[in-house]
């Protein structure tokens, strides 16, 4: 079965510093991977996804996150944090099968706060 | 921009009461999920639909059900509330043609059984 870590429930870093959030992945064959954010009394949006190809993924608010196979990880970072970026994180993986719809599973969520 | 709506945002009911969450979405998407999201949890599939009229089982589907009669609704039912079931619950959305395509959520609905 698929299964995503996100290890740390909370991530604290200083405005203007760059930050990293940690998801490792657990899949049979290849993975489709994604980053949500869920900001306060919100629903989850969507930040990037790596589907193939260059394993440096870009995506919304300067957010990019790294594929590495070899350590089945794909943490999230952000060169230099905002406080505007305090929120929720959440690293999901959907397992790359043929036919039908396969399930995404979610991780626990990150919290991550910016400190001015 | 796709759009997804939920009935209500905060939602207090009873044990034993017959709650039912809506979702509509405007993107025509073929594929709809409920979710409830709980502290530490992360988020569960509870059901999801790919089509009008059709459904299946996500991870914790005991006790709720579900119903898609068109395209862009899709509810969740709680046949008799219980307290254990008081949790945010959120609606997404996505298509399933082309490339792998992310999902679209709802603002959630937050539900207290009492």
């Amino acid at each position: 079965a698929q299964s995503v870590a996100q290890p740390e429930d909370q991530v604290n870093v200083a405005e203007g510093n760059p930050l990293t959030v940690k998801c490792t992945y657990s899949v049979s064959g290849n993975p489709y991977l994604f980053w949500y954010v869920q900001y306060p009394n919100r629903g989850l949006q969507f930040l990037l996804k790596y589907i193939t190809g260059d394993n440096l993924v870009k995506g919304s608010y300067g957010f990019e996150a790294e594929f590495n196979k070899s350590q089945t990880s794909f943490h999230l970072k952000k060169p230099s944090a905002l406080v505007s970026d305090s929120a929720l994180y959440f690293c999901a993986v959907r397992e790359a099968l043929a036919g039908g719809y396969q399930k995404v599973t979610f991780g626990t969520g990150t919290k991550l706060q910016v400190i001015p | 921009d796709v759009k997804v709506t939920q009935s209500s945002r905060y939602l207090v009911k009873r044990t034993g009461e017959k709650v039912f969450l809506e979702c509509v979405q405007d993107m025509d998407h073929e594929n709809m999920f409920w979710y409830r999201q709980d502290p530490g949890l992360g988020l569960r599939l509870i059901y999801f639909s790919y089509d009008v009229k059709m459904k299946e089982k996500g991870d914790i589907p005991e006790g709720y059900s579900v119903s898609r009669e068109k395209k862009e609704r899709f509810s969740l039912i709680l046949e008799s509330a219980s307290t254990n079931q008081t949790s945010m619950y959120l609606c997404a959305s996505s298509f399933t043609s082309g490339t792998i395509h992310e999902q679209y959520f709802g603002p959630g609905t937050r539900l207290t059984v009492t």
